[in-house]
């Protein structure tokens, strides 16, 4: 059974930083790409990055660009995010999900995570 | 990348057909067959019920259907239920590895 399993959300100041975790389980996790994508609140969903299986290649959203890096680390089957210089607007859920394939889809979903940006 | 246009409400009685549409452009939906949709129940995360344009996930309803016409698809929900009240997306590659979603659309049992 493929399960995402999210941790490291929280409420932290503007200009602050924070690093979300994906364990992954139940499928060959290097294979695959894996993205994450948010909510805020009350909000529609908005992708916000995109990294290859190997780790080698990332994709942001404009909106993350410069302060969001993704990484991976495949000996763990563990996505991280880590979120820098974090304005209000970044208040979210932050749902991490597994690339279905070459389409450009998301067939399994974390639980998603709360991040706060707040003083 | 703006966001894909879908109606904010839809609504229809138990039995009923509904179609949510999902309108993009030339730049996203207009170039490539790899729209996707979700639904959210309250509160959760959300579940794949399409991808390319209109293949099914195992274990999903084949209520469910998806279609595309040029730069807009569209979800039908057949034989409504009232487990299908939810919010729905629609999502379309964007090109250079991209995605953008639809604003969400709240699908109601009347």
């Amino acid at each position: 059974e493929v399960q995402l399993l999210q941790s490291g959300g929280g409420l932290v100041r503007p200009g602050g930083s924070l690093r979300l975790s994906c364990a992954a389980s139940g499928f060959t996790f290097r294979i695959y790409a894996m993205s994450w994508v948010r909510q805020a609140p009350g909000k529609g969903l908005e992708w916000v990055s995109a990294i290859s299986g190997n780790g080698d290649v990332t994709y942001y959203a404009d909106s993350v660009k410069g302060r969001f890096v993704a990484s991976r680390d495949n000996s763990k089957n563990t996505l991280y995010l880590e979120l820098n210089s974090l304005g209000a607007d970044d208040t979210a859920i932050y749902f991490c999900a597994k690339d279905g394939g070459v389409a450009y889809y998301f067939d399994y979903w974390g639980q998603g995570n709360l991040v706060t940006v707040s003083s | 990348q703006s966001a894909l246009a879908q109606p904010a409400s839809v609504s229809g009685s138990p039995g009923q057909s509904i179609t949510i549409s999902c309108t993009g452009s030339s730049s996203d939906i207009g170039s490539y067959n790899l729209v996707s949709w979700y639904q959210q129940q309250s509160g959760k995360a959300p579940k794949l019920l399409i991808y390319e344009v209109i293949k099914r996930p195992s274990g999903v309803s084949n209520r469910f259907s998806g279609s595309q016409s040029g730069n807009t698809a569209s979800l039908t929900i057949s034989g409504l239920q009232a487990e299908d009240e939810a919010d729905y997306y629609c999502c379309s590659y964007a090109g250079v590895r991209t995605l953008v979603f639809g604003g969400g659309t709240k699908v109601t049992v009347l």
